[in-house]
């Protein structure tokens, strides 16, 4: 089974708009963290948010924040007010192990959303 | 701060040929990892280091990928011999023990193998 699931391969949305992103995961390590990383056509990967799997609050960062569903197993990532510079490829990853002591393993990637933002 | 930095940005090899890329991670950064990147597989996890020891190289596809770290400054992936299949986007990234624990990449190898 994958463990992370992003089910919209591309969306289109006009700027200014609020953009959500789907992002489901697949765990039985009750520890934890959640990333969004978004990457421009020059191919850099760029960590925009963060939710540990003990969190209470939904994280924020800007016009980025994360809607933490834990029940649901869902970790989408919303962003207000669109920009023309937010097309890119999202992706959601998770990183098990996060705080048991023994040590984190590697981010486990999906597959990627690609965003196009349109004027 | 100096970033993760990656070399060489771009490398365009004959098949058989002996590759090597290289990594130097963020300064205290106690995780190195290598990633691959392709339209087919997406991103996926080669190989990482914690505290310049292999911890999980179940990634590695096989036998003519290696990788070493032989201190906390720098890391190399080989490929030997290379093959068209190869060819993609490779990948290093390291972060710190905390309780994020982001990683953050470098701009990325270009391999081509012809």
């Amino acid at each position: 089974a994958q463990k992370i699931t992003q089910t919209q391969p591309g969306m289109f949305v006009q700027e200014k708009e609020a953009v959500t992103l789907d992002c489901t995961y697949d765990t039985s390590d009750p520890s934890y963290g959640l990333f969004w990383y978004k990457q421009p056509s020059s191919g850099e990967m760029i960590f925009l948010i963060y939710q540990g799997s003990y969190d209470q609050q939904n994280a924020t960062e800007g016009r980025y924040s994360l809607n933490f569903q834990k029940a649901r197993k869902s970790a989408n990532l919303v962003i207000s007010a669109s920009q023309l510079g937010d097309s890119a490829m999202y992706f959601c990853a998770m990183r098990e192990g996060m705080y048991s002591g023994g040590g984190a393993d590697g981010l486990t990637f999906g597959k990627g959303t690609h965003l196009i933002i349109q004027p | 701060d100096a970033g993760v930095i990656q070399s060489p940005r771009h490398e365009v090899t004959e098949m058989g040929q002996e590759v090597t890329l290289r990594c130097k991670p963020i300064s205290g950064h106690d995780y190195l990892f290598w990633y691959r990147q392709t339209m087919m597989r997406g991103l996926e996890l080669l190989i990482y280091f914690n505290n310049n020891v292999p911890i999980d190289d179940s990634g590695m596809p096989e036998d003519r990928f290696s990788a070493k770290m032989p201190n906390a400054s720098f890391s190399t992936l080989k490929i030997q011999p290379s093959e068209p299949r190869d060819s993609a986007v490779y990948f290093c990234a390291s972060s710190f023990t905390s309780y994020t624990g982001e990683l953050f990449f470098g701009e990325g190898s270009r391999l081509t193998v012809l």
